[in-house]
């Protein structure tokens, strides 16, 4: 199993659609958790961090369930310019702390 | 203050050539990581220093891969007898701490001929 596993998309949808993320993590010791976006032959940077209470910033929500080792990003009224690719972000505990990303997953949103 | 700093941006290099890319972390930043990104592919993690701690070197992919850091400093990642499988962009990034949120250079973007 992965340490880190996201949908694998790609995701279509139109714009002013809400989509969802959802990213599980096997180390039940993980202490942070982020969303990075990565925009195409760019570099990941960070788009939120996640915090148990469940944080929003604008149209996005970031959730963690640590119960159930899930974390989830909602985006409401996508815009042409939130096409990017999604990274789960995890701060595991396997030998020492260190940051895991997940694989991904594409979002395509079109006019 | 300055980002993380890759260099070079781009290399071309031979098959069976020696290779040898730079980072240079923010400044404070502990922690330090390497990735490679193949087209089209995910983050792949590579070696992970924290401090002076012995470093994290799972992720390499053979021994031709190698990378040091002196302190808190710059890192160097070495790839030794290159092969066309090497070419991807390689991403550097570091944190404050194990915990904090990681900070990216624009990678370098190696290609095997």
């Amino acid at each position: 199993r992965k340490e880190v596993e996201q949908d694998p998309g790609p995701f279509n949808v139109p714009e002013g659609a809400t989509v969802a993320f959802n990213c599980t993590y096997s180390n039940s010791a993980s202490q942070s958790f982020f969303w990075y976006r990565q925009d195409c032959r760019k570099e990941p940077k960070l788009l939120m961090s996640v915090y148990s209470s469940g944080n929003e910033d604008g149209r996005f929500t970031a959730q963690l369930n640590r119960a159930s080792q899930y974390i989830s990003l909602l985006i409401r009224d996508s815009k042409l310019s939130d096409s990017a690719t999604y990274l789960c972000v995890v701060n595991g505990n396997t030998g020492g702390f260190k940051t895991i990303f997940g694989a991904g997953t594409r979002l395509f949103v079109k006019a | 203050g300055a980002g993380v700093s890759q260099s070079p941006s781009n290399k071309v290099t031979e098959k069976g050539k020696d290779v040898e890319l730079r980072c240079d972390p923010i400044s404070g930043h502990t922690a330090l990581y390497w990735y490679r990104q193949r087209l089209g592919q995910g983050l792949e993690f590579l070696i992970y220093f924290q401090g002076n701690s012995a470093p994290d070197k799972s992720g390499l992919p053979s021994d031709r891969f190698s990378a040091e850091r002196t302190g808190e400093s710059v890192s160097t990642l070495t790839i030794q007898r290159t092969q066309q499988e090497d070419s991807a962009v390689y991403l550097c990034a570091s944190s404050l701490g194990s915990v904090t949120e990681a900070f990216f250079g624009q990678g370098t973007r190696l290609t095997v001929v």
